[in-house]
Formats: C-alpha cells, sequence, structure tokens
C-alpha cells in the first residue's frame, strides 16, 4: 500500500542554518504531496503542496520539489528561525480516493 | 481558516466510561476525518465520512464509532474508553467534494485525551 516515510528527528539547529527534512514515497498512482507543520498544542498546518511531478511548494522560505524519479519530497530552508520549531509532517493523497497518508513527523528544534 | 471546532479541548476519563469527542465545520465540505495522533505512529485514521449518514472505517477503528446527522457535525465516540486509547484527537476536512483529490486536509486544534 500507499506509505510515507521521513527522517526521524529530532533534528537540532542553530539560526540562519540550512535545513533538509527527507521525505520519500511509495504509491501506486500520481499522488499530490504535501507538508504540514505543527506547533505545541495546535493541529496541523498546511505548509506546501505540489500536485505533479517537477511542481515546487513554496510558503514562508519553505520549498519542496515533488521528484517522481527518485519518490521523494524533500523540505527545505534557507535559514531557519527559533520560530520554525516545530513537527514536519510529510503526507501524501491519491487522487479520487479518500485516502492521505502521513509519515511520522519530523521533530524541530532551532536554538538561538 | 476552515472553520473546524473539536470539543472538549481535553477530557480526563476513567477506564470503562463512554466518551464522546465533536467535530464542527462552519463550511459545508462533504469529506470529513477522524485521526489519533501518538509519537512515533505520525496520524493514523480511525474514521472518515463522505456525507450525512455516510461513514466508514479507517486503519484503527477497533474500540470507536463515529455519527454524522448534520453536514457541520461528526462525532467520535469511544464506547468503553481504555488506557489505549489515551491520545491527541485531531478532526480535519477535506475542501474536495471528491475526497483527497489534489486539496489538503484542513485540521481542528486537537482534543487530548488521558484515560485513567
Amino acid at each position: 500500500g500507499d506509505s510515507v516515510t521521513q527522517m526521524e528527528g529530532p533534528v537540532t539547529l542553530s539560526e540562519e542554518a540550512f535545513l533538509t527534512i527527507n521525505c520519500t514515497y511509495t504509491a501506486t498512482g500520481y499522488p499530490s504531496l504535501f507538508w504540514y507543520v505543527q506547533y505545541p498544542g495546535e493541529g496541523l498546518q498546511l505548509l506546501l503542496k505540489a500536485t505533479k511531478a517537477d511542481d515546487k511548494g513554496s510558503n514562508k522560505g519553505f520549498e519542496a520539489t515533488y521528484r517522481k524519479e527518485t519518490t521523494s519530497f524533500h523540505l527545505e530552508k534557507g535559514s531557519v528561525q527559533v520560530s520554525d520549531s516545530a513537527v514536519y509532517f510529510c503526507a501524501l493523497s491519491e487522487g479520487g480516493t479518500y485516502k492521505y497518508i502521513f509519515g511520522t513527523g519530523t521533530r524541530l528544534k532551532v536554538l538561538a | 481558516d476552515a472553520g473546524i471546532t473539536q470539543s472538549p479541548r481535553h477530557k480526563v476519563t476513567e477506564t470503562g466510561t463512554p466518551v464522546t469527542l465533536r467535530c464542527h465545520q462552519t463550511e459545508n465540505h462533504r469529506y470529513m476525518y477522524w485521526y489519533r495522533q501518538d509519537p512515533g505512529h505520525g496520524l493514523r485514521l480511525i474514521h472518515y465520512s463522505y456525507g450525512v449518514k455516510d461513514t466508514d472505517k479507517g486503519e484503527v477503528s477497533d474500540g470507536y464509532s463515529v455519527s454524522r446527522s448534520k453536514t457541520e457535525d461528526f462525532l467520535l465516540t469511544l464506547e468503553s474508553a481504555t488506557s489505549s486509547q489515551t491520545s491527541v484527537y485531531f478532526c480535519a476536512i477535506s475542501e474536495s467534494d471528491r475526497g483527497s483529490d489534489n486539496s489538503p486536509l484542513h485540521f481542528g486544534n486537537g482534543t487530548r485525551l488521558t484515560v485513567t
């Protein structure tokens, strides 16, 4: 079945460091891909999405490119801030179904 | 803002008691979901609904039931709570009338349930 695998955390970075959180997926069709962010005590918020191969999603300085050839959707940010400390979830959805599949989440901690 | 409200936000209950969690949306979206979030497991789907009185099971539905008598409300019931159901429960909606499609899910702020 479909699945999402993302790197285990926690990831600890200094402010202004470069961030990469790896995400790979398996899917039978042509899924849409998402990154969500969760701050303490809150629900998941959509960070960015991409709906087809080679699409790049971006928001708030974060980017991720839909790579069909490597079945990956890695999250990147050039310069992280303390306020980016949160848990990040990679997810996919198969069009025409009810299904959304989530990774287990990666906790990011950014130190001042 | 997708207008999703979950209640209660926190609940402590004893083993064996019934518990009902409520999810309310202010839009008229067709698809609603209940997930549980546990460390090391990410989000796991409990049940989902694709319309009034139309519901189906997710991957971890044992011990849970749901009801949707109105478009805006989706209730999750633990018939007899157990300690293994201690978790954070999230309601979510999809903007797509066809289920997942290319639309993201929008989440409520969660209910933290502790079963003692």
